[in-house]
């Protein structure tokens, strides 16, 4: 069954790093996720992105966070200077259509930790 | 606002019980959503029901929509260990159908 694979599984920086969070969506998928998850707490939303550019981002994702879907099968996050409060775990989703059927699959996503 | 928010927090029961768990959010939707997440991992979709659906089966698990009181609810039956985990609610509100997540229910079966 296709899945959502999410690499690396876990990061560690040092505060002030750039980070970039890798993630592979189903092949057939069109729109695209990042969500993030402070360890204890509940999924946030991030950004979404389809056609090639963001569609929706929240307040989270300033200009520290930008996404790239460089070729067609990578979806990467990159933050470019890194925060003690960045720390958490950051998934990615992909679905094929929006509205009444979007299943947002998602993957095993990756721990963030920031030193 | 705060959207999909489930109680019970946290709730134990011993194996063979059902579960059930409540969700509500403040918002029109399309379809609202039951994710898992065992400790630390990753979020597992377990069943979606839409806007104009009132219950939906999947194996041991049924969920119900009340759109007049924007609430659902996820029953386990015949609960197992291997149950134990969070449990999240998640609607489609977001202006680009993004998921809007509530703070989720954390079920731990004892054996």
């Amino acid at each position: 069954e296709p899945e959502v694979t999410q690499t690396p599984s876990h990061q560690v920086t040092q505060m002030g790093q750039e980070v970039i969070l890798r993630c592979v969506p189903i092949s057939n998928h069109l729109y695209f996720y990042w969500y993030r998850q402070i360890l204890g707490q509940k999924v946030e939303f991030l950004v979404s992105f389809y056609n090639n550019e963001i569609s929706e981002k929240s307040e989270i994702f300033d200009d520290q966070f930008s996404v790239e879907r460089p070729d067609g099968s990578n979806f990467t996050l990159k933050i470019r200077s890194t925060k003690l409060e960045d720390s958490a775990m950051y998934f990615c989703a992909s679905t094929r259509d929006r509205g009444g059927k979007n299943i947002q699959y998602f993957g095993a996503g990756t721990r963030l930790s920031v030193l | 606002s705060q959207q999909g928010e489930e109680d019970p927090q946290a709730l134990s029961i011993q194996e063979g019980e059902n579960a059930t768990m409540n969700c509500s959010y403040k918002t029109s939707i399309n379809n609202l959503q039951w994710y898992r997440q065992n400790s630390g991992r990753g979020l597992v979709h377990l069943i979606l029901i839409r806007s104009n659906e009132r219950e939906k089966h999947s194996g041991r698990l049924r969920v119900t929509l009340d759109t007049s009181k924007k609430s659902s609810s996820l029953l386990i039956t015949a609960s197992r260990a291997a149950d134990t985990a969070s449990y999240f609610c998640a609607t489609d509100e977001g202006s680009n159908y993004q998921l809007i997540w509530g703070a989720g229910t954390k079920l731990i079966i004892k054996p």
